[in-house]
């Protein structure tokens, strides 16, 4: 089965910062990753499909990158509510795995 | 308004079996799939499995096997997930999810439902 590793497991950063988190998978995986917020007490949301494509209604200053089996998600500029927890999630096979999970905190 | 909607939270004891519903709202039902994803207190997100409403077809992880159930009832846009012979690491809040992968294999998830806890204590 595929694995999907996050680093850091945790992140503290200022508001303002651009900070990157990364994910990688334990064999190639084309582009076939999402990247998902979830904030406590609520259910996860979707930012970032097929590695680099923008979901609708997502602010631009989310962005994906990677193939293969090394991912990125940055943020360009860390607002109030982007401290949050981030999964990165493998589809389009026959398991969808979730990566760990990287808290992005205030510093 | 697109949207998920389960059942209320279940309090179970070691053994028994709990079965999750999932109404759906909102859009052709069938156009997506249905995935489960389960949170453990305080642990990340864990996928365990999926339901084409199109087909019937099925995908479940492996350590499942033989304890979870999934199906779709497309008269009723209601998906369902049962688990079997409950144990206290069962305990997590379970979302059902709309997914992109209609027919062939899970997609990823665009909509969540609000989730249900289940809470497996003797």
């Amino acid at each position: 089965d595929i694995q999907m590793t996050q680093s850091p497991s945790t992140l503290s950063a200022s508001v303002g910062d651009r900070v990157t988190i990364t994910c990688r998978a334990s064999q190639s995986i084309s582009s076939w990753l999402a990247w998902y917020q979830q904030t406590p007490g609520k259910a996860p949301k979707l930012l970032i499909y097929k590695a680099s494509s923008l979901e609708s209604g997502v602010p631009s200053r989310f962005s994906g990158s990677g193939s293969g089996t090394e991912f990125t998600l940055t943020i360009s500029s860390l607002q109030p509510d982007d401290f949050a927890t981030y999964y990165c999630q493998h589809y389009n096979n026959y398991s969808s795995p979730f990566g760990q999970g990287t808290k992005l905190e205030i510093k | 308004q697109v949207q998920l909607v389960q059942t209320g939270a279940e309090v179970k004891k070691p053994g028994a079996s709990v079965k999750v519903s999932c109404r759906a709202y909102g859009y052709t039902f069938t156009s997506y799939g249905i995935s489960w994803v389960r949170q453990a207190p305080g642990q990340g997100l864990e996928w365990m499995g999926w339901a084409s409403p199109y087909n019937g077809k099925t995908k479940h992880v492996q350590k499942f096997q033989g304890r979870v159930t999934m199906t779709t009832d497309t008269s009723a846009r209601t998906a369902y997930m049962e688990l079997r012979t409950l144990r206290s690491d069962d305990t997590a809040i379970y979302y059902c999810a709309r997914d992109r992968g209609a027919g062939l294999v899970p997609g990823c998830i665009d909509v969540w439902g609000q989730g249900t806890t289940v809470i497996v204590s003797s």
